[in-house]
């Protein structure tokens, strides 16, 4: 988890209203992405990012978007939130392949629990 | 499309050997990694093998590769209770603007004192 935050690491809400979460990062990585994780799933790709307002949609973005400004933070908005949203979420970075970290290896942040009433 | 399985569960006693078992489907596969997932944490990186490779030696930790039948296992000498966890593989492949991770559902394993 060094260098990836995650906030709110807690949140419940209401059906209907919109939730915003934030990944920020100190390694200067390139890529970040945003997964979710629900039992019997594994971790199933949001959206994704390559670059300072570069995203793309992963597996699963419907019900989702999200927003780069700037390197290190990377926010996933649900724009109206509903009960089958409610996951626990994600954070991941990685350098770009070939650099000097060699691989395209993904590190997590310590995940957001969200409960969607 | 990509699919990576794994069986759900796994119980081992304390001092023996774990392996945990995997298949993924697209050949095209770069690396391939194993991730532990302790409760109410993140995931965090165990190893990785490139596709080029048969076995990787990481203190108590073996990956063996089988790209034939596109079978990957991990090895856990000496298991001890604190590696009591969810264990996940994922395959790596190039999606869209930036290599995309494919993961199992996870096994979870249980060491037994």
């Amino acid at each position: 988890d060094a260098g990836i935050t995650q906030s709110p690491r807690h949140k419940v809400t209401e059906t209907g209203t919109p939730v915003t979460l934030r990944c920020h990062q100190t390694e200067n990585h390139r890529y970040m992405y945003w997964y979710r994780q629900d039992p019997g799933h594994g971790l199933r790709l949001i959206h994704y990012s390559y670059g300072v307002k570069d995203t793309d949609k992963g597996e699963v973005s419907d019900g989702y978007s999200v927003s780069r400004s700037k390197t290190e933070d990377f926010l996933l908005t649900l724009e109206s939130a509903t009960s089958s949203q409610t996951s626990v979420y994600f954070c991941a970075i990685s350098d770009a392949p070939g650099t000097a970290s060699g691989t395209d290896t993904q590190y997590f942040g310590p995940g957001t629990r969200l409960t969607v009433l | 499309g990509e699919d990576v399985e794994q069986s759900l569960f796994l119980s081992v006693r304390e001092g023996d050997s774990s392996v945990i078992n995997c298949t993924y489907t697209d050949s095209s596969s770069t690396y391939l990694y194993w991730y532990k997932q302790e409760p109410g944490a993140g995931l965090q990186l165990l190893t990785y093998i490139f596709s080029n490779m048969d076995m990787k030696q990481d203190q108590r930790l073996t990956v063996l590769l089988n790209k034939k039948d596109k079978h990957l296992s991990l090895r856990i000498a000496d298991t001890q209770t604190g590696d009591s966890a969810i264990y996940f593989c994922a395959e790596s492949l190039l999606s869209g603007s930036a290599r995309q991770l494919t993961f199992g559902s996870g096994t979870q394993l249980t060491v037994l004192p």
